[in-house]
C-alpha cells in the first residue's frame, strides 16, 4: 500500500492564482482530513469527510473548498490565492469507528503564495 | 478553540540520554495520541492512547494517558540519532469524533550524536 499520497510537493502562486491539492488514499478509510501547518503552530483542520458525497467545516474553512466522489481522493480547492494561505498542507485519513482517531498523513504540500 | 500545552518547546539531548515531554490542558480529552514529523514528512502516528491511566509502549517509547485525562506524557529511552524530529500531541473532545482532535504545537527533538 502506498498510503495517503499528495501531488504536488512544492507549489509558488501568485496572489488571485486558483489550484487544487490532490490527495489519494489507497487502504480503504472512509474519512479524510485536510490540516494546515503554520511554523511552530500544530495541525489546523481546513475540511473533513466521512465518506464519498459528505463534506463538512473544520477549524479553518474560510478561502477553501473541497469534494469528496470517491473514497480514495479528496482533493482541496483554493480559488483566489493569499498570502495567508502560505503553508504546509497535509491530507489524513482514518477508519471509521472506534479507532477512527488514529489518522495516517500524507508527505504534504508546501505552498507559497506571493 | 482548544488549546493543548506542549513543553517543552524545543529539547537538546546526547545520544543515549532519556527524553521526557508532556500535554497538558484545561479540557478532558478521551484520547491521546502522539506524532512524530520528520523534516519534510508528514506526522506518524506512534502511540494511541484510550483509557484514563493507560500506559502504552512502542519500542523505546511508552506513552500514559493521564488520570485527570487533561494531560499526557511521552518517554524516549536511549536516545539514537533517528529520534530527531518534532513530537506532537494531539487529543480527542469527548464532545466529537475523529474531526475533533486538536494537536499541540510540538516538541523539537535534536540528538547530539
Amino acid at each position: 500500500n502506498a498510503g495517503v499520497t499528495q501531488t504536488p510537493k512544492f507549489r509558488i502562486l501568485k496572489i488571485g492564482q486558483s489550484m487544487t491539492l490532490q490527495c489519494t488514499q489507497d487502504m480503504n478509510h472512509n474519512y479524510m482530513y485536510w490540516y494546515r501547518q503554520d511554523p511552530g503552530m500544530g495541525l489546523k483542520l481546513i475540511y473533513y469527510s466521512v465518506g464519498a458525497g459528505i463534506t463538512d467545516k473544520g477549524e479553518v474553512p474560510n478561502g477553501y473548498n473541497v469534494s469528496r466522489s470517491t473514497t480514495e481522493d479528496f482533493p482541496l480547492r483554493l480559488e483566489l490565492a493569499a498570502p495567508s494561505q502560505t503553508s504546509v498542507y497535509f491530507c489524513a485519513s482514518s477508519y471509521s469507528g472506534t479507532t477512527s482517531y488514529e489518522q495516517y498523513f500524507g508527505p504534504g504540500t508546501r505552498l507559497t503564495v506571493t | 478553540g482548544q488549546q493543548l500545552n506542549q513543553s517543552p518547546q524545543s529539547m537538546f539531548i546526547q545520544e543515549g540520554e532519556d527524553v521526557s515531554m508532556n500535554c497538558t490542558s484545561s479540557s478532558i480529552f478521551n484520547t491521546w495520541l502522539w506524532y512524530k514529523q520528520e523534516p519534510g514528512e508528514g506526522p506518524v502516528l506512534l502511540i494511541a492512547l484510550y483509557k484514563a491511566g493507560e500506559l502504552t509502549s512502542n519500542g523505546r517509547l511508552t506513552a500514559q494517558f493521564g488520570i485527570t485525562r487533561k494531560d499526557s506524557f511521552l518517554n524516549i529511552s536511549a536516545s539514537i540519532p533517528s529520534d530527531v524530529g518534532i513530537y506532537f500531541c494531539a487529543g480527542q473532545l469527548p464532545q466529537g469524533g475523529s474531526e475533533k482532535l486538536v494537536f499541540g504545537k510540538g516538541t523539537k527533538l535534536t540528538v547530539n550524536p
